[in-house]
């Protein structure tokens, strides 16, 4: 157990549809970062924050947006959903915001896209 | 730009025999490396990194990985394969505070 939770698990939903993905890092952890997993594009990096702020931007769409809130926890909000959505999300923690920090993650969300 | 290449999609090796997962790396300064294992249906687990120092570094589950600045490659190691090492392995380069970026990570099998 890597001490970040996900949630939820699953979800299913339809097209068009938006959806609000949760993440809390590990005790003590400041820096949360948002991966999408899926089958053709591999492990894509999507956003990093730190702190509360905005530290780094991957591959995010304009219609997925995250925040960190002030107890540290991180929501990623997929809006206008796509069937190519259909991925896992994997958040992740780590102590600082860069350097030789490894990450922690979470064990995911299966997002499916009808 | 940093970027990271696993050229292997697959790597097979029996039980008890020595395994390699290659890893090689591109930036433009001084990397930070690691290696992430993931098992079915599970998030990422960290194996280990490299910082500084040592160009051989051990981590979790008995691997190794060896740091190799002029080959610019930061290998995987274990000298004796297990069939619960069967798994998705992938490789990480970081250069100071940018993004992580991740490998496509190679699929170890491990034959009984």
């Amino acid at each position: 157990d890597s001490g970040v939770t996900q949630t939820p698990k699953h979800l299913i939903t339809a097209t068009g549809q938006r959806v609000t993905l949760r993440c809390s890092p590990r005790s003590g952890d400041l820096s949360v970062y948002w991966y999408q997993q899926s089958l053709d594009q591999g492990l894509q990096f999507l956003i990093q924050y730190y702190n509360g702020e905005e530290r780094a931007k991957g591959n995010i769409l304009e219609r997925f947006s995250a925040q960190q809130f002030p107890d540290l926890h991180s929501e990623l909000n997929l809006s206008s959903l796509e069937l190519g959505d259909s991925a896992l999300y994997f958040c992740a923690s780590s102590a600082w915001a860069g350097g030789g920090n490894e990450q922690f993650f979470g064990p995911g969300t299966r997002l499916t896209v009808l | 730009a940093q970027s990271v290449a696993q050229p292997e999609d697959q790597v097979n090796v029996a039980e008890g025999n020595p395994l390699t997962v290659k890893c090689t790396y591109s930036v433009s300064g001084n990397p930070y490396l690691f290696w992430y294992v993931q098992y079915p249906n599970r998030g990422l687990q960290f194996l280990l990194k490299y910082i500084t120092g040592d160009n051989l570094v051990k981590g979790s589950y008995g691997f190794e990985a060896e740091f190799n600045k002029s080959q610019t490659s930061f290998h995987l190691k274990k000298p004796s394969a297990l069939v619960s090492d069967s798994a998705l392995y992938f490789c990480a380069v970081r250069e100071g505070y940018q993004k992580v970026t991740f490998g496509i990570g190679t699929k170890l099998q491990v034959i009984p």
